[in-house]
């Protein structure tokens, strides 16, 4: 079964800094997706970066980005000049390319702070 | 285009009493998403609809069950309702076809008492 830990529960940073946050998953397929959710505190979950496994690039959306290695299912998502508005809980995803798409799986997601 | 919505926002309900939830898609998705998010037990998937049939469940008991219509909008109900079950719920839609990505609804709050 596909699994997804995210080891940090929670995690602040200041302001204009940078922060990254880890994400590991556990799988034997080959094909699948992976995301980045963001919840702020109310409520709407929103998508901040996916990431398909065959891509050997790197995804990046303006201030986001991430670190993917495949080899030790590694997928980090670093916050470049953190803002006061990304202040939320943050959510690593999977998702089997082979089997039904509706089915996402979560970590525990970390809790992020930015400080002014 | 509006965004996913969901109805009611917040429900109280007793134990013993079942409870339905609505969710209608952005326009042009055709894939509806549940999940159960708790503190304890994080987001966990319930079940996914795309035209009108169940094409994917999670380990949840009987008393979860769902539906869509065919205009895409999805309920949910919970049958013989246990504290256990007070959770946000969310919904999720997308076009539904092949790793395209969901995007969320605000969630219904429900409190069991």
């Amino acid at each position: 079964a596909q699994t997804v830990t995210q080891s940090q529960p929670e995690m602040s940073v200041q302001e204009a800094e940078t922060v990254t946050l880890s994400c590991t998953y556990d799988t034997s397929e080959n094909n699948y997706y992976l995301f980045w959710y963001k919840q702020p505190p109310s409520r709407q979950m929103i998508l901040v970066i996916r990431q398909e496994a065959y891509k050997q690039q790197n995804a990046t959306e303006n201030r986001f980005s991430v670190n993917f290695q495949k080899a030790a299912k590694s997928f980090s998502l670093k916050i470049s000049d953190s803002q006061l508005g990304d202040t939320a809980m943050y959510f690593c995803a999977f998702t089997y390319a082979g089997g039904s798409q509706g089915n996402l799986i979560f970590g525990k997601g970390t809790k992020l702070s930015v400080k002014p | 285009k509006a965004g996913v919505t969901q109805t009611p926002r917040y429900l109280i309900k007793t134990r013993g009493q079942q409870v339905t939830l609505s969710c209608s898609p952005i326009s042009g998705h055709r894939s509806v998403s549940w999940y159960q998010q708790t503190p304890g037990q994080g987001l966990q998937f319930l079940f996914e609809y795309f035209s009108e049939t169940q094409r994917n469940k999670g380990n949840f008991p009987g008393r979860f069950s769902g539906r869509q219509f065919s205009n895409s909008r999805s309920e949910m109900n919970v049958s013989t309702l246990e504290l256990g079950d007070s959770a946000l719920y969310l919904c999720a839609s997308s076009l539904g076809l092949a790793m395209e990505t969901q995007y969320f609804g605000p969630g219904t709050r429900l409190l069991v008492l």
